[in-house]
């Protein structure tokens, strides 16, 4: 059975510092990676996704994909208050089909 | 900004009524889909669609049902609500991958249901 694993946290970063939140999958073959912001009570927004091993840039935001050890990491630089949230490791087997974590979710202290 | 519409946003319906969850995107994606999110769990797949006239069940089954008859819209019915149906419902939508790819997930602002 496919499984993305997600600690649950909460994680606590104090404002300005680096978040890195993990994911580990079990299925190697796994070809998409995404990375979601979900605030208490909304939908989940899509903040990156990753394709290929290594790291993606987009302004404070790195995902890092190792596919080798099957784990997806997000980085958050410059951590804000309004970061605090759950983030959900979505990960995807085919052209539709995706598996979601928990998520963790992330406080950011002032 | 909203390019996917669900409605209602919140419902309290009593059991055993027949209830349908709309779902509506103007971004013209093939793909769409219905996710139950329970607070602090993760989404679970219940329904989703490649294209008109085409429809799947995802792995949580929810004894509801789905239409495509149109490529914009995409409804969720519940012949018979139960309290073990309280949940948030998330419909999505994502336009073509590439290849094997998946390709991003947007979502809708969710419809909470209540059912007593």
């Amino acid at each position: 059975q496919k499984e993305v694993e997600q600690n649950s946290g909460p994680l606590s970063v104090p404002e300005g510092a680096i978040a890195s939140l993990n994911c580990t999958y079990s299925d190697r073959g796994s070809q998409s990676f995404f990375w979601y912001r979900q605030y208490s009570g909304k939908s989940p927004e899509l903040i990156m996704f990753i394709y290929s091993n290594g790291d993606k840039e987009d302004g404070r935001f790195t995902a890092q994909l190792n596919k080798a050890s099957q784990y997806v990491s997000l980085l958050i630089r410059d951590s804000q208050p309004s970061d605090s949230a759950t983030y959900l490791c979505a990960v995807g087997y085919s052209n539709y089909q995706l598996i979601w974590g928990a998520g963790t979710k992330l406080i950011i202290k002032p | 900004e909203a390019d996917i519409y669900q409605t209602p946003r919140y419902l309290v319906i009593g059991t055993g009524k027949k209830i349908t969850l709309e779902c509506s995107q103007t971004m013209g994606h093939d793909k769409m889909y219905w996710y139950q999110q329970d607070p602090g769990m993760e989404l679970h797949l219940i329904h989703y669609s490649y294209g008109v006239n085409s429809t799947e069940k995802g792995d949580l089954s929810s004894e509801s049902t789905v239409s495509r008859i149109r490529t914009e819209h995409f409804p969720l019915t519940l012949e018979s609500a139960r309290p073990s149906h309280t949940s948030q419902y998330l419909c999505a939508s994502s336009e073509p991958g590439q290849g094997y790819l998946g390709s991003p997930l947007h979502f809708g602002n969710g419809t909470r249901l209540t059912v007593t």
